[in-house]
């Protein structure tokens, strides 16, 4: 596509149920990155996957958060037991390689609100 | 472990003036790549200017130029001919050489016509 893609773009859940958002990175980009961005803070790094592994899965808070990208293309979040803590907004970027100089394009991110 | 500042959370300029915002950083590592992105109320962030640390030259990107002084660990973002359309949150960022964005805490900057 032309873009990252992410849906839902706003997504509102009860307290302990179970959430699943999906990003849909640019064609071609084989490096796939989450960020959670807080209300008036910076994003910050959750998961980090090359191709169809988890390179790095240093910043996923706790294990009720999974990430998965089984073809090495879309990639989906996955949030059990969700918390009111958990409301954010989850921001998905997709880069051409993995080196330092390759640059991270961002999607419109999805807006969690946790009832 | 990296950390980005940024001590600035608003800043104000007047249309068609320069304003300044400042970056720090704190990092063990020689060689990384710093960005400025741009987050206007759509949430998309936008690259707006990226620096190689091995390069001593400032990068520029028409109106937008960097001050880069590694020795300081500074990362500044000059915006030169403000616009009505450069108004949203603007963020410094290291990546470090396992891939990942670290991000400021942003910089909220509005024009004033």
């Amino acid at each position: 596509g032309a873009g990252v893609s992410q849906t839902p773009s706003n997504k509102v859940t009860e307290k302990g149920k179970y959430v699943e958002l999906r990003c849909d990175p640019i064609s071609g980009h084989t490096a796939l990155y989450w960020y959670r961005q807080s209300l008036g803070q910076g994003p910050e790094f959750l998961i980090y996957f090359q191709g169809t592994g988890a390179a790095d899965d240093s910043g996923l808070p706790n294990d009720r958060f999974f990430a998965v990208r089984p073809e090495g293309s879309v990639s989906t979040l996955k949030i059990q037991r969700t918390e009111r803590g958990d409301s954010a907004v989850y921001l998905c970027a997709s880069s051409l390689g993995q080196g330092q100089s390759s640059i991270q394009y961002f999607g419109a991110g999805t807006r969690l609100s946790v009832l | 472990a990296q950390t980005v500042t940024q001590s600035q959370p608003e800043m104000s300029v007047q249309e068609a003036e320069t304003v300044t915002l400042s970056c720090t950083y704190d990092t063990s590592e020689s060689d990384y790549y710093l960005f400025w992105y741009k987050q206007p109320p759509s949430r998309q962030m936008i690259l707006v200017i990226r620096q190689e640390a091995y390069k001593q030259q400032n990068a520029t990107e028409n109106r937008f130029s960097v001050n880069f002084q590694k020795a300081a660990k500074s990362f500044s973002l000059k915006i030169s001919d403000s616009q009505l359309g450069d108004a949203a949150m603007y963020f410094c960022a290291y990546r470090n050489q396992g891939g990942k964005l670290i991000f400021g805490q942003g910089t909220e900057l509005s024009v004033k016509p």
